[in-house]
Order: C-alpha cells, then structure tokens, then sequence
C-alpha cells in the first residue's frame, strides 16, 4: 500500500509538552495538507506546502504550532507547550497538482492532551 | 468564511434502502469531493466532481456536482451494513486562485439496520 502513512497514530501527552507528528505522502505528490478534526466537525484546513514551500497557513495554526516539509517530501507538525484545547485527530492530505487536484488522506494522528 | 451546510446530520435506514445526503453552499466551488471516515481512520476518497452538472458514479454510489456550483449531492443506493460510516462533502474553489485548501461540512452519519 502506497498511500498516506502517519505516525505515531495515537499520542498521549501532559498539557505544556512539545509533540511532533509526521506524515508521509503519495510518492510524487507535490502538495501536502494539514488538517485538524474535532469530534462530531469535518476536518478543518492548517496548513498547506508545495513541494518544500509552505504556502499557506490558516488562522487555527497559532505559533504554537509549525510545520516543515524539507525536502519536499515527508513533512512534521510540531505543537510545543500543548494545551487541553489542542486535543483532536490531525489529518495529513496529498494530492498531485496539475491544474486540478484531488486530496488523499492518511489515518491521522489522535492526540490527547491531559 | 466559506461554510457547507451537509444534510442531513444523520440517517438510520434499514439494509437494501436507497441513501440520499446532499450539501450547499454560499460560496461557487469549481471541485466537489465526497469522502467516507470511519471510527479511528482518515477519510477515503469515494467520489470527485470537477464540473458544474457533472455525474459520476462509484459502485453503488452516485454524486453530482450541481448547475450552480453551490451544491451536491450523494446517493447510495440498497445500502449495506458496511456502508455505515460519517460521509463529508467537500469543496475546493479554484486553485489557481492561490487558496485550495478543501471546506468541510459537518457530515452525515450513517447507521445501516440489517
């Protein structure tokens, strides 16, 4: 299976910890996407890169949080001094640009703030 | 910001019955994409609509990309107990416009009685 691959799955962390999430995309998939999900809500846009060049970052993506893409391939989510509110799935996305583009998703990391 | 009203939230329907949900928006969308999430698991692409009136169809499944561009909507038809799950519609505006992250609605959860 050569889809979107996420570790860890599960994190359980003490509230004021630094976490770190990594996502794998679809070989050859030049864009990478994360997003965040709460219980009972779709999941909601952070960040996205093209290749290694973050592009864009919404709102939600408080400076707790950052993202990297280095070589434009894999890519990491780190949230340092985490908080109870930061308790949710995040999904990682990738997709093939070429004028259009459709998004795959990984199974996500759940995380625990306690 | 750019919200999808799905409906509707929920739906019990008995094994062998047809499934309709649909979403709309206020906002016109040049991409609809229709996704399956399971307990624990990202969502799976089920279906990608990239013209306004376009229909495709997956299987069982059926969606179409409304004449506005403001909506859509998903049809399962004689559903199964595997089709339970929460299905999301998601919209993408243009990409070339430089914002392509997907908008979520809220989704319909699925319960299947056999």
């Amino acid at each position: 299976d050569t889809g979107v691959s996420q570790n860890p799955r599960h994190k359980i962390t003490k509230r004021g910890q630094n976490v770190t999430f990594r996502c794998d995309p679809i070989s050859e998939h030049n864009r990478l996407y994360w997003y965040r999900q709460t219980l009972g809500q779709g999941p909601e846009f952070l960040t996205y890169f093209q290749n290694e060049a973050q592009l864009e970052k919404s709102r939600l993506l408080s400076d707790r949080f950052s993202a990297e893409r280095p070589k434009g391939s894999f890519s990491t989510l780190e949230i340092q001094r985490t908080e109870q509110g930061d308790s949710a799935m995040y999904l990682c996305a990738s997709s093939l640009f070429l004028g259009q583009e459709t998004q795959y998703f990984g199974p996500g990391t759940r995380l625990l703030v306690l | 910001g750019q919200q999808l009203n799905q409906s509707p939230q929920s739906m019990f329907i008995q094994e062998g019955e047809d499934v309709s949900m649909n979403c709309t928006s206020s906002s016109i969308f040049n991409t609809w994409l229709w996704y399956k999430q399971e307990p624990g698991e990202g969502p799976v692409l089920l279906i990608a609509l990239y013209k306004a009136g376009e229909l495709t169809s997956n299987g069982r499944l059926t969606a179409q990309f409304g004449i506005t561009r403001k909506d859509s909507f998903l049809n399962i038809s004689a559903s199964i107990p595997s089709d339970v799950g929460i299905y999301f519609c998601a919209g993408q505006i243009l990409p070339n416009s430089g914002n392509t992250p997907l908008v979520f609605g809220k989704g319909t959860r699925l319960s299947v009685i056999a």
